[in-house]
């Protein structure tokens, strides 16, 4: 079992503002990084999957840095939306399978 | 493209019981995980079927849990007797082959009181 760690658990935002969340992870043995959004009710969304250092992935007002000598990533939002609660988690894939974190609750208060 | 498929939605049990969930992948997809997200944790895979073969179910507890993927397609996770931490969401994941991509379903809420 390997220890990946999100931070915050929860926070909320005003509608506009823009905000970012941790994911760190073992810097050994690392083969991928992956970010979901999960809303209430659905299917966890594949936001991204990184691989090498340095990587930065964006998607519309959603990015992600990806920092493999150190194990951490951000995950940062511009300009917060409703539509962008959900609950972010990040998954570290190392030589097997996923490891998932405990998630960043993310609510925007319109 | 269709996604994946689980079912029922949500249950309600009483410990002690048996409960079953059903997973329908994406077609084609030769690999399927379930997972068991426990409020306040992050998802934690069960069992991984290569096919209708076993990949890895090392966090399977399995005095009780079993699971199936007969004929490499729907797979069933089976609880029986259910205890109180089973409680949980179980989240039903496939990918075309191992190591790719994971898509998930909307997962099965079961509470046991």
């Amino acid at each position: 079992i390997l220890n990946v760690e999100q931070s915050p658990q929860s926070l909320h935002v005003q509608e506009g503002d823009s905000t970012n969340f941790t994911c760190s992870f073992p810097s050994s043995n690392f083969y991928a990084l992956h970010w979901y959004r999960w809303e209430t009710a659905k299917s966890p969304e594949a936001l991204f999957v990184m691989t090498l250092n340095g990587d930065e992935k964006k998607k519309g007002r959603i990015s992600a840095t990806l920092n493999t000598k150190e194990g951490y990533s951000y995950l940062y939002i511009k300009g917060s939306q409703p539509e962008d609660s959900a609950t972010y988690l990040c998954a570290f894939k190392g030589a097997n399978n996923l490891f998932f974190g405990t998630g960043t609750r993310l609510t925007v208060i319109p | 493209e269709a996604g994946v498929a689980q079912s029922p939605r949500y249950k309600i049990i009483e410990k002690r019981q048996s409960v079953a969930f059903w997973c329908n992948p994406i077609s084609g997809h030769a690999t399927l995980y379930w997972y068991q997200q426990i409020l306040g944790q992050g998802p934690k895979l069960l069992i991984q079927f290569q096919n209708n073969g076993v990949v890895d179910d090392s966090q399977l507890p399995k005095d009780r849990f079993s699971a199936e993927r007969l004929k490499g397609v729907d797979s069933t996770l089976k609880i029986q007797p259910a205890k109180l931490e089973d409680s949980a969401v179980y989240l039903c994941a496939s990918s075309l082959i191992r190591h790719n991509e994971q898509f998930f379903g909307p997962g099965t809420r079961l509470t046991v009181l």
